[in-house]
């Protein structure tokens, strides 16, 4: 089975503090992918990774940014916290294919709480 | 970017109720992919179409793709507890591998 794993279930910040979201899969897949869940608003792309060192903006980059220095890790960082940061974040990843037929496959999520 | 509109945002029912959700585009989808969360949980896919009307079954689960392939639809037939949680449609429409998710339905399902 594919595991995607995420470093923290939940986390307390404190605004202006920068914060690291690890997350790491453990089926070489060369996709991976970081979403933040909030009500009402579904899943919305941050950004995500195809290859290593490689990155592209989702939907709703700003204020983030991304790491992935090796194939199986993908990190989220913030550089500096804000209120309404506070949200789930997922972390996904997917084998590269054509024809984008390829499921996702998600980690457990890591609530972070800005305060 | 491309946007899936779900419906309904959610609903409540009661245990041996039928259940269903659509999701709607305004361009054609090459495929699209169902995925259910649970309370707590995250998302975990179910079932991907591909062909123009192609309709799967999983127990008590159907799933349809439109003939336009710019709609579809999941349906529980006699909602159990275990139903609960929220379902996702998605759709690649953005290329890169990428997947659009719909806003979801979140399903209550009462004894």
């Amino acid at each position: 089975d594919v595991k995607v794993t995420q470093s923290s279930r939940y986390l307390v910040k404190r605004t202006g503090e920068k914060v690291f979201l690890e997350c790491v899969q453990d089926m070489d897949h060369e996709n991976m992918f970081w979403y933040r869940q909030d009500p009402g608003l579904g899943l919305r792309l941050i950004y995500f990774s195809y290859d290593v060192k490689m990155k592209e903006k989702g939907d709703i980059p700003e204020g983030y940014s991304v790491s992935r220095e090796k194939k199986e890790r993908f990190s989220l960082i913030l550089e500096s916290a804000s209120t309404n940061q506070t949200s789930m974040y997922l972390c996904a990843s997917s084998k590269l294919a054509s024809g984008s037929r390829e499921t996702q496959y998600f980690g457990p999520g890591t609530r972070l709480l800005v305060l | 970017g491309q946007q899936v509109m779900q419906i309904p945002q959610y609903q409540h029912v009661q245990e041996g109720e039928d259940f269903t959700t659509y999701c709607n585009s305004s361009t054609t989808l090459s495929n699209i992919q169902w995925y259910k969360q649970r309370p707590g949980g995250h998302p975990v896919f179910l079932i991907q179409l591909v062909k123009s009307g192609e309709v799967k079954k999983q127990k008590r689960l159907t799933f349809q793709f439109g003939e336009a392939k710019k709609n579809s639809s999941l349906h529980i037939t006699a909602t159990q507890t275990t139903d609960v949680g929220t379902y996702f449609c998605a759709d690649p429409t953005g290329g890169g591998n990428k997947l659009t998710f719909g806003t979801g339905t979140q399903l209550k399902v009462e004894l």
